[in-house]
């Protein structure tokens, strides 16, 4: 089945710095999107980006289907920005297949 | 997202006991989701639904039944619980106009 590999796995920053995290599937896909793990478990959408760019205040992404990969840009990080980051893609099935996360701490 | 709901959040329960989680969703949408996560890793999907006659098996599904009893409502039992279903699980609908997926809350499950 499809590969999901997310760098780097662990990452800390401390408050405003930029941060850059990467999605690599190793099959093309339809969908890919990423989600945000808060401290208390919850997901929440980010992007639904199966190809080029998207931005949503602080937060943009880029996905490069045919390199078959992806990249989620954090920008002047908060404490707030802290917790799991996930990308999913969906290949020929309605399954999301998930990557392991990157997890992020921002510290003030 | 507060228009996919779970219950309970929490639940603490013991081996060999029946167990049902529910959700429901005022998105509208057709296709259902739960997925369970375990600590570290990313979610596993345990079973799907394109509509209420229309459920499928997920890479996890065994252990686990389900039960879709209308558009709103997609339920997810464990027959007889065992320790090594401890896990945060999810329910997700999709909307297929975006193919985006959206989450309720998680259920935390502990089986002692």
């Amino acid at each position: 089945g499809i590969q999901v590999e997310q760098s780097p796995p662990d990452l800390i920053l401390q408050e405003g710095a930029n941060s850059t995290l990467r999605c690599n599937f190793s099959d093309s896909v339809n969908n890919l999107q990423w989600f945000h793990q808060n401290p208390w478990g919850q997901l929440i959408n980010l992007f639904y980006i199966p190809s080029g760019t998207k931005q949503n205040g602080r937060l943009s992404a880029t996905t490069v289907a045919t390199e078959r990969y992806s990249l989620l840009y954090i920008s002047s990080s908060q404490t707030t920005d802290s917790g799991v980051y996930f990308c999913a893609v969906i290949r020929d099935t309605d399954k999301l297949i998930f990557g392991t996360g990157t997890r992020l701490q921002v510290f003030p | 997202d507060a228009d996919v709901t779970q219950t309970p959040r929490n639940r603490i329960t013991k081996t060999g006991k029946r167990i049902m989680l529910e959700c429901s969703q005022t998105k509208g949408h057709d296709r259902m989701y739960w997925y369970r996560q375990d600590p570290g890793l990313g979610l596993r999907l345990i079973y799907y639904s394109f509509d209420v006659k229309d459920i499928n098996k997920g890479e996890i599904s065994d252990g686990y039944s389900v039960s879709r009893q209308a558009q709103a409502k997609f339920s997810l039992s464990l027959e007889s619980a065992i320790p090594n279903q401890t896990a945060l699980y999810f329910c997700a609908t999709r909307d297929d106009g975006t193919d985006t997926q959206y989450f309720g809350p998680g259920t935390r499950l502990t089986v002692l």
